[in-house]
């Protein structure tokens, strides 16, 4: 079956513009996360869906993030006012409910921000 | 949260075993070790996980010490492809599980 989908693979924008990244995960996996990680670092974790919901949005780095995530499937993650310290590869992950520790990334999002 | 230990980087020769060793000296009772992988430009893919026994399956094999302190991820046949980071983790506990920290990792890189 297909695996998780991200999209697009590579965007680049000018400081200040907003930046919309989408994230099509494994069907039937209701859990989703989101991960960035900046040229040569260790993954960072944003936030997770559980369904719809975010019981856990303590790893977006400022207010200009957000994500939601509709119809326990598709999910998005938006960046406000880019700055450049955003440049970095944006990954996305899903689960079963049941297993949280195997997850299943997609290939990732490269953000450049000029 | 219980935090891991590896070698930065490793070279194997194509066709033989590569032997890829965690220390999780801090581990509790509840604890399960899991290893990743992230090859070049590609998303992390998940490998292998245990609690105390060892685990085998199509990918590797995981070797866990009888004290749980330290593991060992074995390829039996590295291939070319098989050049990543591999990563040890231990995800953290207390209903928070679906946190993966990767640390540094392990950079494996197999020889021709």
């Amino acid at each position: 079956g297909a695996g998780v989908s991200q999209s697009p693979s590579n965007k680049v924008t000018e400081k200040g513009k907003d930046v919309e990244l989408r994230c099509d995960p494994i069907s039937g996996h209701t859990a989703l996360y989101w991960y960035r990680q900046s040229l040569g670092q260790g993954l960072e974790f944003l936030i997770y869906f559980q369904g719809n919901s975010a019981p856990d949005k303590s790893g977006l780095p400022s207010d200009r993030f957000s994500a939601e995530r509709t119809g326990g499937s598709v999910s998005t993650l938006t960046i406000q006012r880019t700055q450049q310290e955003d440049s970095a590869v944006y990954l996305c992950a899903s689960s079963f409910e049941v297993s949280p520790e195997t997850q299943y990334f997609g290939p990732g999002t490269r953000l450049l921000v000029l | 949260d219980a935090k891991t230990t590896q070698p930065p980087s490793m070279d194997c020769a194509e066709g033989r075993a590569a032997n890829l060793p965690c220390n999780h000296s801090t581990i509790s009772g509840n604890e399960y070790v899991y290893w990743y992988r992230q090859i070049h430009s590609q998303g992390p893919q998940y490998i292998i996980h245990g609690l105390k026994n060892n685990e085998t399956n199509e990918m590797a094999s995981l070797i866990i010490t009888e004290d749980r302190k330290s593991s060992t991820l074995i390829l039996p046949h590295a291939t070319l492809r098989d050049t990543a980071v591999y990563y040890c983790i231990l995800p953290q506990g207390g209903g928070s599980n679906y946190k993966l920290t990767f640390g540094k990792g392990t950079l494996l890189t197999v020889n021709p």
